[in-house]
C-alpha cells in the first residue's frame, strides 16, 4: 500500500531563513509526487509536481527515488509562506486513476 | 471562471441518519474525487469518478457511495451516520483522471454529527 510520511506538524523558522519540508514516500511503482498548499481560509490548491520540475513561488521539490524522497525547499523563507503544506502521491500516468494519497501536513510558520 | 463549488458548507446530523453531499466540478473538468479530512489528518481518498463510472475506491465501508451525473457534477452519499464520520469532506476536479493531473479543490463541506 502506498505511504507518504511527513514527519514535522509543525515548522518554524524566520523570515529570510532557509526551509526545508521533508516528505518521504513508501510505494512499489513509478509515483507522481505533488505539494499542495492551503493558506488560511483558503482551499487547498497545488503548489506544484515532480513531473513539472518547475520552481512556484520559490520553492522547489525534487524526486529522490533512492531516498523516496520528495522534500520541499525554498532558499528564502516570506512570511506570506506561513500555510499548511501537504505532500501527496498518485499511481501515475498508467495508475488506476488520480487517487492522491496525503500525508499528515506540515503547518509552517514563518516569523519576523 | 468558477471553481469547484460544494454544497452545503456546513451541515449538523444525528447518528444513524443519512447524509447526501453535493459537487460542481470546473467546467470541462470530467473527473470528480471525493476525501475525507478528519483533523489533525491529510485528506482521505474516498471515491473517484470520471464519465460517470467509478474508477477507484478507498478503504470506506459500504456506507459510502456515490455517483456522477451527465453533467459531471457529483453526490456522496454517506448512510447510517456515525460519530466518526464527522469530518471535512473535499471534493476535487481534473480534466482527466490520470495519475499526473492537477485537481482542483472545493471549499469542503464541515458534516458535524452528534
Amino acid at each position: 500500500a502506498q505511504r507518504v510520511t511527513q514527519p514535522e506538524k509543525l515548522l518554524s523558522v524566520f523570515k529570510g531563513a532557509p526551509v526545508e519540508l521533508k516528505c518521504n514516500y513508501s510505494y512499489s511503482g513509478s509515483p507522481e509526487l505533488f505539494w499542495y498548499v492551503q493558506y488560511s481560509r483558503q482551499r487547498l490548491q497545488l503548489l506544484l509536481r515532480h513531473i513539472s520540475r518547475e520552481s512556484i513561488k520559490g520553492f522547489t521539490a525534487d524526486l529522490n527515488k533512492g531516498e523516496t524522497s520528495f522534500h520541499l525547499k525554498k532558499p528564502f523563507a516570506q512570511e506570506e509562506d506561513s500555510a499548511m503544506y501537504y505532500c501527496a502521491l498518485s499511481e501515475g500516468v498508467t495508475g488506476g486513476g488520480n487517487k492522491l494519497t496525503f500525508g499528515t501536513g506540515t503547518q509552517l510558520k514563518v516569523e519576523l | 471562471d468558477a471553481g469547484v463549488t460544494q454544497s452545503p458548507t456546513h451541515l449538523i446530523k444525528t447518528r444513524g441518519q443519512q447524509v447526501t453531499l453535493r459537487c460542481s466540478p470546473i467546467s470541462g473538468h470530467k473527473s470528480v474525487s471525493w476525501y475525507q479530512q478528519v483533523l489533525g489528518q491529510g485528506p482521505q481518498f474516498i471515491f473517484q469518478y470520471y464519465e460517470k463510472e467509478e474508477r477507484g475506491r478507498g478503504n470506506f465501508p459500504d456506507r459510502f457511495s456515490a455517483r456522477q451525473f451527465p453533467n459531471y457534477s457529483s453526490e456522496l452519499n454517506v448512510n447510517a451516520l456515525l460519530l466518526g464520520d464527522s469530518a471535512l469532506y473535499l471534493c476535487a476536479s481534473s480534466r482527466a483522471p490520470q495519475g499526473n493531473t492537477e485537481a482542483f479543490f472545493g471549499q469542503g463541506t464541515r458534516l458535524t454529527v452528534v
